[in-house]
């Protein structure tokens, strides 16, 4: 089974700051079926990056996914105040895991 | 647009069985998988199972022999039940679907808590 690990669990910043989160794989998997999600307190998940580094349309081309080997980057180039939020990836392997999240919040 | 709508009751006794609706607006049900994730409360996201459009199902296997997703492709509906639940299955149940082309959960239902308790 996939384990994903996301680092940091935090990320304290200021607004106009650049985020980068991590998304590490137990094992080397195919990036097509690497996805990540933004969920805001009381809010459904919302799909931010497919494919390790596509945007639905309507996603602002300031997030934006890369990927070197079995670790995934979500970067966040320029935080806006509706950014703060907790980011999960997500591998849609045999098991359909879910990072366990990291929480940008405000410094 | 397309809106994923949940119901289904919020309050379950343990050993019971939780039961969940997925109605699915403004899109076709062809083509797509229709998912289950749940939340715990101050957690991650868990995925339950998913149903195709065909009606073939794969399930979380710590959850499966507790578990169905069955579908109505007419009624463009999908739901969710859960045998014997305990407390730790108290979370918010999520509907959403999966979209092949994209490999993602594009549309996501509002989201219900379910609470296990007497």
């Amino acid at each position: 089974e996939i384990v994903l690990t996301q680092s940091p669990d935090t990320l304290s910043l200021s607004p106009g700051e650049r985020a980068i989160l991590s998304c590490r794989t137990s094992q080397s998997v195919w990036r097509r079926y690497l996805a990540w999600y933004q969920q805001k307190p009381g809010q459904a998940p919302r799909l931010l990056i497919y494919g390790s580094s596509n945007r639905p349309t309507g996603i602002p081309d300031r997030f934006s996914g890369s990927v070197s080997g079995t670790e995934f980057t979500l970067t966040i180039s320029n935080l806006e105040p509706e950014d703060f939020a907790v980011y999960f990836c997500h591998f849609y392997g045999t098991s359909r895991t879910f990072g366990q999240g990291t929480k940008v919040d405000v410094k | 647009q397309v809106q994923l709508q949940q119901g289904g009751a919020g309050l379950v006794k343990p050993s019971e069985t939780l039961s969940l609706t997925c109605a699915v607006h403004g899109g076709s049900f062809i083509g797509f998988y229709w998912s289950w994730i749940r939340q715990p409360p101050g957690k991650g996201l868990e995925w339950i199972g998913e149903i195709s459009d065909s009606g073939s199902t794969t399930y979380r296997p710590s959850l499966r022999s507790r578990v169905t997703i069955s579908a109505d492709a007419a009624r463009k509906q999908f739901s969710l039940r859960l045998r014997s639940v305990t407390a730790a299955d108290t979370a918010v149940y999520y509907c959403a679907r999966w979209a092949v082309p994209i490999y993602g959960y594009d549309y996501w239902g509002q989201g219900t808590l379910v609470v296990v308790s007497s």
